[in-house]
Parts: structure tokens; sequence; C-alpha cells
């Protein structure tokens, strides 16, 4: 597509439950991000791909945290027994090779994750 | 370790009034530099970046950031402020002798446009 597409908009799920987000990238885009948008705290990163590789997932706050992606594309964030302070706005990013200079970074319009 | 601050949460400017929005960082080496523009209910969308070459840099919507070495700084500006500028402003950075992937953002600057 010609954007960066996530789902689901909204999510609300019962404390205790798991939960998948997902992420579709810019078709071509070889590099892949994850952040949390929480009220009052910016951007925090979570979890960088580069293709189906993460090398760096130091963002990831717990082990009940996890990410994949495949085929150089599509990623899914996954919460185990999610908790209350899990609930946040997840976005994910996506840009070009590096190659290709420095390019902008291209966020889609997030998942809003409410924890009840 | 890369940083960057956003010293004020929000900033209040008359409609036609020029508008500035502070940034600053911290890199160990050269920085990459971004602002990014967050309208409600929407993700970030690019507004202009500095890499190298000439310290003011022309980007969207009719906006502009000065970067500035010596003072660490990298403040966004426009000349005329619009109603329409009312939205969640990001600086972010990158280091770039540190060879990390991974930009870091502020955390957010809220601009409030007043008719």
């Amino acid at each position: 597509g010609a954007g960066v597409s996530q789902s689901p908009s909204n999510k609300v799920t019962e404390k205790g439950k798991d939960v998948e987000l997902r992420c579709d990238p810019i078709s071509g885009h070889t590099a892949l991000y994850w952040y949390r948008q929480s009220l009052g705290q910016g951007l925090e990163f979570l979890i960088y791909f580069q293709g189906n590789s993460a090398p760096d997932k130091s963002g990831l706050p717990s082990d009940r945290f996890s990410a994949e992606r495949t085929g150089g594309s599509v990623s899914t964030l996954t919460i185990q027994r999610t908790q209350q302070e899990d609930s946040a706005v997840y976005l994910c990013a996506s840009s070009a090779a590096r190659g290709q200079g420095e390019p902008p970074y291209t966020f889609g319009s997030g998942t809003r994750l409410t924890v009840v | 370790a890369q940083s960057v601050a956003q010293p004020e949460d929000q900033v209040n400017v008359a409609e036609g009034n020029p508008l500035t929005v502070k940034c600053t960082y911290s890199v160990s080496g050269n920085p990459y530099l971004f602002w990014y523009v967050q309208y409600p209910n929407r993700g970030l969308q690019f507004l202009l970046k500095y890499i190298t070459g000439d310290n003011l840099v022309k980007g969207s919507y009719g906006f502009e950031a000065e970067f500035n070495k010596s003072q660490t700084s990298f403040h966004l500006k426009k000349p005329s402020a619009l109603v329409s500028d009312s939205a969640l402003y990001f600086c972010a950075v990158r280091d770039i002798l540190k060879g990390s992937y991974i930009p870091t953002f502020g955390r957010g600057t809220s601009l409030i446009v007043h008719p």
C-alpha cells in the first residue's frame, strides 16, 4: 500500500489476556520500528527490524513483549498477559535502506491499546 | 548515548505570529535531526531533517529549522502561524558516530495556535 498500515486501530482487552498488533510497512522498506506512545511520555522505542532479523530489541519492557517479522514485510507485536500499564498507542514505522541516504521514517496511525 | 530534549510541553501563539518550538540534543558524534508532527488520532508525519550542509533546513507546510552545533539545538520555526498548525510536534535525533539505527524522540511539544 501507499503507507504504513496498522491493525487493529483500537483494541480493548481484559487484564491477563494476550494481544497481537499488526504492522504492514511500505513495500520495499527494509527497516521497521515499533514505538510506544504513552500520555506525557513521548515515544518509547521497543524494537527494530532490518529485514526479518531484530538487531535491537533493547526497548522491549519485559519478556511479556515479543515481535516477529516475516518475509521482510509484515510484523506482529505480541503482548502476553496484558497489564494495565501496557495501555498506550503502539506505533509502527518503516524506512527504506540506508544506502539511499537518510530516509525519513514513515509512521502508521497506530493501535490504541486499552487494558481494563 | 543519544538524547533529545523538548523543554516546553506546550507552546501558545496567536495566528499570524511567528512560532518557535525548541529542541536540544546530545550525541557523541554528528547528529541526524528530524522534526515530525502528529495530528489527533494520526501517526507522525515527517516535516524536515538535517543531515549535513546548510544549517537552515526548509520543510513541509512552511516550517523550517535551524541547526546550531555550538548550542546543540535544532529549533523548529515558522514565520506566520496558522490555526491548522495546532498539533503535537516531535524532535528526533540519531547519532551517526554511534552507528545506531534507532532514532530517539523527544517527549513532544503541543502547539496551540489561537485565532
